[in-house]
């Protein structure tokens, strides 16, 4: 039940594109297509971006898209937007209805 | 809409014990699974436990087994959190979440309550 590994931070200016990745392992990201991303704001809860890799809820605009290859998930940004700031989290099902998260990744708009 | 109220945060000493509680409408409780994720203070998220519909099943991170009891009372719309033996290394935001295991993904949260375990 280790963390899902994930970049610190990554910056891009408006308009620009930014693309996180996950790296699990075959027991987690590798071994299900049960992916979810979650964006959290300061101080707020986490709200859900993307699930099972690569769908999004409605309401989450389609500058907001999901992946998967191996045991490696990405989340790409398109289009930058200022509100798009903020602390961003992968999620994978893990087996025996566990789930575990990844790291944390902090996103900044220049 | 779905709303998710979490209480019974608050200072507690290592060694203590806390019941979180989470009040749930704008679903039909007893037709999903629900958690607790935590989220220590400046740190990232950390799935704790989860439980069926019915109360039947339950499953929680190694780190709490033992220590930490996840219940629900269908009838209350209400889950639980019993915890006991706390750690300082268990102070953190407590979320209440909803699962959909139709997609292996938590898809609604609360806005946390706040243990702090300390002396």
């Amino acid at each position: 039940q280790s963390a899902l590994t994930q970049p610190r931070s990554v910056s891009g200016s408006p308009g620009q594109s930014v693309t996180i990745s996950c790296t699990g392992t075959s027991s987690d990201v590798g071994g299900y297509n049960y992916v979810s991303w979650y964006q959290q704001h300061p101080g707020k809860a986490p709200k859900l971006m993307i699930y099972d890799v690569s769908k999004r809820p409605s309401g989450v605009p389609d500058r907001f898209s999901g992946s998967k290859s191996g045991n490696t998930a990405s989340l790409t940004i398109s289009g930058l937007q200022a509100e798009d700031e903020a602390d961003y989290y992968c999620c994978s099902y893990a087996g025996s209805y566990s789930y575990v998260f990844g790291t944390g990744t902090k996103v900044t708009v220049l | 809409e779905v709303q998710l109220v979490e209480s019974g945060g608050g200072l507690v000493q290592p060694g203590g014990s806390l019941r979180l509680s989470c009040a749930a409408s704008g679903f039909t409780f007893s037709s999903y699974w629900m958690s607790w994720v935590r989220q220590a203070p400046g740190k990232g998220l950390e799935w704790v436990a989860n439980i069926k519909q019915d109360g039947s099943e339950k499953y929680y991170v190694d780190s709490v087994k033992g220590r930490f009891t996840i219940s629900r009372d269908n009838a209350k719309n209400s889950l639980y959190l019993q915890m006991n033996s706390l750690r300082a290394e268990d102070t953190a935001v407590y979320y209440c979440a909803r699962d959909d295991w139709v997609w292996a993904t938590i898809d609604y949260w609360g806005q946390g309550t706040l243990v702090t375990v300390s002396s």
